[in-house]
């Protein structure tokens, strides 16, 4: 079964506003990856946060976690139409279980 | 990170038949899981594959139907048998390189369609 649920399954933003996707979880965790995806291809990792953190920055993208709540959020500042793609978050239960539980994922389609 | 391929990228298949995938990675590596992801769906995990031994398989998946093999630290093989157009899906593995690091690489997938 599904670990996560991700909000909203579809986003549709202009070039250069932010996106904001939010994931929530079910049990405790290790850390939570997020993950991109262009047009059903392979997944490409942006970030890995720890449940022992509460923020991560990379780039334009930033993670938040808040495991009280067991969720997270992807943020992407000043988007651009080449950040159009679904976007996943997985979470892992830790070391020895480092298997990865999926979310429903995201669409973002960033309009030029 | 590490550097995945999968061959074949993509496949067209007969039902009833069965196909091979490999997963060959740049370096040795701690772990190896293949998932599915059927069509507008998500990933699901269907094993992780061990080396030298048998795969630990997920609730719902067997091995008659996904045998797996990982003969050494850099390569893994997962077998799609006796399809069925059910089995449509991309199937992608993944590795998680150990040395302290939990961060886990997909490779590119493969498209498998199945009539």
């Amino acid at each position: 079964s599904q670990q996560g649920e991700e909000d909203p399954q579809a986003l549709s933003i202009q070039e250069g506003e932010n996106a904001t996707m939010n994931c929530s979880y079910k049990t405790s965790i290790n850390n939570l990856q997020w993950y991109r995806q262009n047009s059903g291809r392979g997944l490409v990792h942006l970030i890995l946060i720890r449940s022992n953190e509460r923020e991560k920055h990379s780039g334009r993208l930033r993670v938040t976690l808040d495991t009280s709540k067991k969720s997270s959020s992807l943020l992407i500042t000043a988007s651009r139409a080449a950040d159009t793609a679904s976007y996943f978050c997985a979470t892992a239960l830790g070391i020895g279980n480092e298997k990865l539980t999926f979310g429903t994922g995201t669409r973002l389609t960033i309009i030029p | 990170s590490a550097v995945i391929s999968q061959k074949p990228s993509r496949d067209i298949c007969q039902r009833g038949t069965s196909l091979t995938i490999q997963c060959q990675v740049d370096s040795q590596v701690t772990m190896m899981f293949w998932y599915r992801q059927q069509p507008g769906q998500s990933l699901t995990l269907i094993a992780t594959a061990n080396q030298g031994s048998e795969a630990t398989y997920e609730s719902g998946f067997v091995i008659d139907k996904f045998p797996i093999s990982r003969p050494n630290l850099t390569f893994s093989t997962l077998t799609v048998s006796n399809m069925s157009p059910e089995d449509s899906s991309i199937y992608l593995c993944s590795v998680i390189q150990g040395g302290g690091t939990d961060t886990q690489y997909f490779g590119p997938g493969t498209r498998l369609t199945v009539l």
